[in-house]
């Protein structure tokens, strides 16, 4: 079974705070996507990596992905409150076309 | 351009009422999705669709569920009849890949 698994679940720091949360699994993934989810709206597509050891920069979003295609993580610098959200990993499932999602890291940044 | 567009927002309804979702892809976007959010499960395909033909909808919980695509611009997803397990967000989103996806802002079904 293909799984993406997301750490720390949850995360609470201060405003300005640098922080990398991450996206694993035992399975290769021909490209992984990072999604950023605030309450009450849907998901909105970050970033594809598509190439091992890919880095794609997003202003104070850094992503990249593993040189096995494996895992992923995602740093930001100088955290703000407007980064609070639910980051989501997902990515193709190869027995089938379509997506499975990670379960979410829980970001708060406050003030 | 307009993103997807989901109606109701909000929907509140009895066990054993039937519910329709409704969803407006973005013009272009051959496939569409099917998603359910709950705190417990996270984010679930339900179904998706590919040039308005359904291609897998084994994410779809039982029979209660069913989906359609009449047409381009238009989907449907309708619960017959709803349970209070059904209650969570309903997210639609469109793509003109199978691995990328553009939400819509969801629909809060309650069923009580």
């Amino acid at each position: 079974t293909q799984l993406l698994e997301q750490s720390p679940q949850f995360l609470s720091i201060q405003e300005g705070e640098n922080l990398t949360v991450y996206c694993n699994s035992s399975s290769v993934f021909s490209s992984l996507q990072w999604y950023r989810q605030e309450p009450g709206e849907g998901p909105v597509l970050l970033v594809t990596v598509v190439t091992g050891g890919e880095v794609k920069k997003l202003k104070r979003l850094t992503f990249q992905f593993g040189d096995a295609r494996k895992d992923s993580s995602l740093h930001i610098t100088a955290a703000q409150p407007g980064d609070t959200g639910l980051y989501l990993c997902a990515g193709p499932y190869t027995g089938g076309f379509k997506t499975i999602f990670g379960a979410g890291t829980r970001l708060f940044v406050k003030a | 351009d307009a993103g997807v567009i989901q109606s109701p927002r909000h929907e509140v309804t009895e066990m054993g009422q039937e519910v329709t979702l409704r969803c407006k892809p973005i013009s272009g976007h051959d496939y569409l999705f099917w998603y359910r959010q709950t705190m417990m499960r996270g984010l679930e395909l339900l179904i998706y669709f590919n040039n308005n033909v359904p291609i897998d909808d084994s994410g779809m919980p039982e029979d209660r569920f069913s989906a359609k695509m009449p047409n381009a611009s238009f989907s449907t997803l309708k619960i017959q009849p709803s349970e209070p397990r059904d209650s969570a967000v309903y997210f639609c989103a469109s793509s003109r890949t199978y691995y990328e996806a553009f939400f819509g802002q969801g629909t809060r079904l309650t069923v009580v």
